[in-house]
């Protein structure tokens, strides 16, 4: 069957280490994979699209890897701060004919100054 | 100004009641979708509309009728509500490509809460 799968426990550091979340998926064969960040009481909010043919991808603090043969995909914040507390969803294309997001359960990451 | 914006935030009822929630979007955006987020924070489809047109219906019950008078509104209409339709129901849009999807603009949620 297919899956997405994320850390379900939340993941806790400190603050300026870098956090490193997970996402593995199955039977999915996704041209790209993006990550969203969710707060309380809010809608997700898109973060970063990292395409097959891209090992790694970043943007000011944040890096995705992503490797198919391993079907993982890393998502880093170095120099982590408190204000990045949240939770971090992972979405990829489903294998539909149509094109259709079809997200991970996430992984809720606290930073404590 | 909200990019895609949903109403209400906040809808408490009871079991049996026909309820409606209201989504719009500014971005002159094409494909608008209805997730259903769980109390375990699952994130999942339920419909997309391209321009109106229904694209994808996720094996939803029948009670549960998406309706979009134009490409900026997508509405959903919930008959007959039941327990297990508490959640928080989020309404997106996303810009329509002909390749990989592109990044999906969410609204804020609708808390629905079925008593």
């Amino acid at each position: 069957s297919q899956k997405i799968e994320q850390n379900s426990e939340a993941l806790n550091i400190q603050e300026g280490k870098t956090a490193t979340l997970t996402c593995n998926y199955t039977n999915y064969s996704p041209a790209y994979l993006q990550w969203y960040r969710q707060d309380p009481g809010r809608g997700p909010v898109f973060l970063l699209l990292i395409r097959e043919n891209e090992k790694e991808k970043r943007k000011e603090r944040l890096k995705v890897t992503f490797d198919t043969t391993l079907k993982q995909s890393l998502f880093h914040i170095t120099a982590s701060q408190p204000a990045d507390s949240a939770t971090y969803l992972c979405a990829l294309e489903g294998n539909t004919g149509f094109q259709k997001l079809v997200f991970g359960t996430g992984t809720r990451l606290l930073v404590s100054p | 100004d909200t990019a895609v914006s949903q109403t209400p935030k906040y809808l408490v009822t009871q079991m049996g009641n026909d309820k409606s929630i209201k989504c719009e979007q500014n971005l002159g955006h094409d494909t608008m979708y209805w997730y259903k987020q769980d109390s375990k924070k699952f994130l999942k489809i339920m419909f997309s509309y391209n321009n109106k047109e229904l694209i994808i219906n996720e094996t939803v019950p029948n009670r549960f009728s998406p309706k979009s008078p134009d490409k900026a509104h997508l509405n959903l209409h919930i008959n007959s509500l039941e327990l297990g339709d508490s959640a928080v129901y989020f309404c997106a849009s996303s810009p329509l490509t002909t390749g990989p999807r592109e990044k999906l603009f969410f609204g804020s949620g609708t808390q629905l809460s079925v008593l």
